[in-house]
């Protein structure tokens, strides 16, 4: 069974900092990993989506890599903004062997001070 | 394009109500999903369905049926509520089943006393 783990469940920084939002999981037969953004009382909004035999995606301050064969994605977020304070969800996709099943992450909560 | 919508936006029930949960898509998506999202854990999928005319269970299907009434609407129904189904409730599509990426809708926040 296919566990996604999020490190660490909050983070608060200053206005300016990077963000670095960590993203485990345990089996990496995947066919890809995905990053949403929550925000509070609403749905998920899609950020990146990385295939399984990419290293990294990227858009505009955002990038997300991929190291499959740790079982490890990173979301960078360059110079944050208080806009970007949100839950950030991971979801890794399963193959069709294991029938496209989306396991999500519990999410970090970030919160930029301004 | 509304994208996919749900409701009711908030509800709460009391302990052996039932109740009805509506989500519909127009964005001419196949497939189409139900999660919930409980604090401190990730979604869970409860109901699928690949495409229309059929429906799967998820992770956590115990408590709930799922209807899929046509290609753009897949309803979800709590036929005797209990406390441990208070939770957020999430519809999504997707083009395909297993297509790279599913749409959400904003959620239903259902409480059962």
């Amino acid at each position: 069974k296919q566990e996604v783990t999020q490190i660490p469940a909050a983070l608060s920084v200053p206005e300016g900092e990077n963000l670095v939002l960590n993203c485990s999981f345990t089996d990496s037969a995947i066919y890809n990993l995905q990053w949403f953004r929550q925000d509070p009382g609403k749905g998920l909004t899609s950020l990146l989506l990385i295939q399984s035999s990419q290293r990294e995606q990227t858009s505009g301050r955002l990038n997300a890599s991929l190291d499959k064969s740790s079982g490890r994605s990173t979301l960078y977020i360059a110079a944050s903004q208080p806009g970007d304070s949100a839950t950030y969800l991971c979801a890794v996709l399963a193959t069709p062997s294991n029938d496209y099943k989306l396991s999500f992450g519990a999410g970090t909560t970030v919160t930029v001070r301004a | 394009n509304a994208g996919v919508t749900q409701t009711p936006k908030f509800q709460v029930l009391k302990t052996g109500q039932s109740m009805t949960l509506q989500c519909a898509q127009d964005m001419n998506h196949n497939s189409m999903y139900w999660y919930r999202q409980d604090p401190g854990m990730g979604l869970r999928l409860i109901y699928y369905s690949a495409s229309e005319g059929t429906t799967d269970k998820g992770e956590v299907p115990n408590g709930y049926n799922v209807s899929r009434l046509n290609k753009r609407e897949f309803s979800l129904r709590l036929e005797s509520a209990a406390p441990s189904q208070t939770s957020v409730y999430f519809c999504a599509s997707s083009e395909d089943w297993g297509s790279d990426t599913q749409y959400f809708g904003p959620g239903t926040r259902l409480t059962v006393l």
